[in-house]
């Protein structure tokens, strides 16, 4: 089945500096990644997502690309502010269901 | 109006004894979904329905059942709770459960004593 590794677990950023959050994935036949923002207290909420046919999404701050050859996809967080701070996670979709990664806690300091 | 609504959000109880979650979506979705989140937050999925048939369940012990009344609800029943059931429980609703981010309730917290 699908295995999703996300790197780093832990990151902590000055406010304003750049954030990057990477992740492979196992199963070639995954189309579709979603990432998603958990904040304390609060279930995990869909940031933005990409497909396989797409290398490069951007949201306003946030970005995604994905690297089909490769297997991998990163979280591009530019100009963070305080409120970015929170647990996000990347996932695949696996077989029927999503598959996470592990979750990268978020760190921005002002 | 709340997309994905769990009730309760906390729950304390004792060892042995047995709990129910209750959750509802009114996003009109056809698949919705039980996961665990455990104290170092990885998300891990226990069952999956898809407009009331089971899809997955995974290895979770005998002692979860979970409940689909209609596509709209998803119960989940925790027979003899453990200490190791401590965790955070999160109902999630989606499309088609392959091709469509999830809409994740705020959780159940459960703590047993």
């Amino acid at each position: 089945g699908e295995n999703v590794e996300q790197h780093p677990s832990t990151l902590s950023v000055q406010e304003g500096d750049s954030a990057v959050i990477k992740c492979t994935y196992s199963d070639s036949a995954s189309n579709y990644f979603p990432w998603y923002k958990q904040e304390l207290g609060k279930g995990p909420q869909l940031i933005i997502d990409i497909r396989s046919n797409v290398g490069e999404k951007k949201d306003q701050r946030i970005a995604v690309t994905l690297n089909k050859t490769a297997k991998h996809f990163s979280l591009h967080i530019t100009e963070t502010q305080p409120e970015d701070s929170a647990v996000y996670f990347c996932a695949a979709n696996g077989g029927t269901a999503l598959i996470f990664g592990k979750g990268t806690t978020l760190s921005v300091s002002s | 109006d709340t997309a994905v609504s769990q009730t309760p959000k906390y729950l304390v109880t004792q060892m042995g004894n047995d709990k129910s979650i209750k959750c509802e979506q009114n996003l009109g979705h056809d698949t919705m979904y039980w996961y665990k989140q455990d104290s170092k937050k990885f998300l891990k999925i226990m069952f999956s329905y898809n407009n009331k048939e089971l899809i997955i369940n995974e290895t979770v012990p005998n002692r979860f059942s979970p409940k689909s009344p209609d596509k709209a609800h998803l119960n989940l029943h925790i027979n003899s709770l453990e200490l190791g059931d401590s965790a955070v429980y999160f109902c999630a609703s989606s499309q088609d459960g392959r091709n469509y981010g999830y809409t994740f309730g705020s959780g159940t917290r459960l703590t047993v004593v």
